[in-house]
């Protein structure tokens, strides 16, 4: 089974931090995928990597970055928090093509007070 | 992309069969129809997947007109277990830089 992990389930920061969100997959997949979700709006996409060192924007992506120096491995960083990233954030990873079938982690819920 | 729209949200008692909905009508010819089932605190996982007439697993059906402008994800007999959002997407699974949207989903509710 694939196996797409992330670092906390629960997290709880205060505005201004820098916040490191990691995403760990076991199945040497190529691509990976961070969204965050809320209530009434679904999952929306908010950077992609399609290999190594490469990193596409999705349709939110400001107020994030993301690093992948490792393929098993995808962050997603805030570099300063406001409140309304505060959000459910999960991780994905697919194997043959940005557009395959998703495999999700368990998500972290981000709480920025 | 072909935009896909799908009711925000369904009920249903247990014991029943459910049907979603969605709606496609500019897919492409090599366009996959995708469901996605996601359980509450947990991220979305593959359920089925079809390009036409019908797909059958151990979780769900899939439906697909002959035009394809529609597919339906049918659901027998439900059970308080699958409380969930369903999400429709379609896209060619293979090819292409921008991944499929997920959009919000159809929140089904099953009541005892």
């Amino acid at each position: 089974d694939v196996k797409v992990t992330q670092s906390s389930r629960y997290l709880v920061k205060r505005t201004g931090e820098k916040v490191f969100l990691e995403c760990v997959q076991d199945m040497d997949h190529e691509n990976m995928f961070w969204y965050r979700q809320d209530p009434g709006l679904g999952l929306r996409l908010i950077y992609f990597s399609y290999d190594v060192k490469m990193k596409e924007k999705g349709d939110i992506p400001e107020g994030y970055s993301v690093s992948r120096e490792k393929k098993e491995r995808f962050s997603l960083i805030l570099e300063s928090a406001s409140t309304n990233q505060t959000s459910m954030y999960l991780c994905a990873s697919s194997p043959n093509g940005v557009r395959d079938t998703q495999y999700f982690g368990p998500g972290t819920r981000l709480t920025v007070l | 992309l072909a935009k896909t729209t799908q009711p925000i949200s369904m009920d249903s008692y247990e014991g029943q069969e459910v049907n979603i909905t969605c709606s496609h009508n500019n897919i492409a010819t090599n366009d996959y129809i995708t469901w996605y089932q996601q359980f509450p605190s947990q991220g979305p996982r593959f359920i089925i997947q079809g390009y036409k007439t019908k797909v059958t697993n151990e979780v769900a059906s899939l439906f697909i007109p002959a035009d394809r402008k529609s597919s339906t994800l049918s659901l027998p007999r439900v059970s308080l277990s699958d409380t969930a959002v369903y999400y429709c997407l379609v896209g060619d699974g293979r090819s292409g830089n921008t991944p499929l949207v997920f959009g919000k989903g159809t929140r089904l509710s099953v009541i005892a």
